[in-house]
């Protein structure tokens, strides 16, 4: 299993500034993922983070908008650019091997104002 | 396009009542099935996973869920729950060549005393 810590736990920001959401796991992974769970929805892919390379983002969501970084295998960040009160949401980092479970951080409660 | 269908948003239960919650997919080519649980103010946890073999999976606290092909569906199932279970319920999808997870809507479950 792997252990996954987000900081912050929550924020409250505003708007048009940026906030990068850092993502430390206690062990390494080939896969790590980031989704957003707004308000009362499911949670939502935003990118998968490459080791060494630059994230693969899904439709919808752009690196100009949420830079990732993930240097080694055992970290990542995600930024949340020029944030507007649409950006609220909790924004949760995820990892794994293939083919087995993944595993969640806490969550990052973000609150744009 | 590949999509997770979690039929019932909100659902009641008194204490020992028997839990279905139904979730079907939409994906071509062998999935990866698991049903994960958020309780209040915690983070993501899985409850029990389908990768192959036995179509009836058991997980933890007394969940159990069925893979059947024919239907696309895994619903989970609990002869009877507790006060405890009171939690957001997630059904999750991948396919075997990607790894991210394609989430369903969620199922808020409150069980009564």
């Amino acid at each position: 299993s792997a252990v996954i810590s987000q900081k912050p736990s929550r924020d409250i920001c505003q708007r048009g500034t940026s906030l990068t959401i850092q993502c430390q796991v206690d062990s390494q992974v080939t896969m790590m993922f980031w989704y957003r769970q707004q308000p009362g929805q499911s949670l939502t892919l935003i990118a998968t983070a490459n080791q060494g390379s630059e994230a693969t983002y899904e439709s919808g969501f752009v690196i100009d908008k949420f830079p990732i970084s993930r240097p080694n295998l055992t970290f990542s960040t995600l930024t949340v650019s020029n944030m507007s009160p649409e950006d609220s949401s909790i924004y949760l980092c995820s990892g794994g091997q293939p083919n087995t479970e993944a595993f969640f951080g806490q969550g990052t409660r973000l609150t744009v104002v | 396009a590949q999509s997770v269908s979690q039929h019932n948003h909100h659902v009641i239960l008194s204490e020992a009542a028997s839990l279905e919650l139904g979730c079907n997919y939409s994906y071509g080519g062998t999935v990866n099935l698991f049903w994960y649980v958020q309780y209040p103010g915690q983070h993501l946890q899985l409850l029990l996973k389908y990768f192959s073999g036995d179509p009836l999976v058991k997980g933890i606290k007394g969940f159990e869920a069925e893979f059947i092909k024919s239907k696309f569906s895994f619903n989970l199932r609990k002869p009877s729950v507790q006060w405890s279970d009171t939690a957001e319920y997630f059904c999750a999808v991948n396919g075997n060549s990607g790894y991210a997870l394609n989430f369903g809507k969620g199922t808020s479950l409150l069980v009564t005393p």
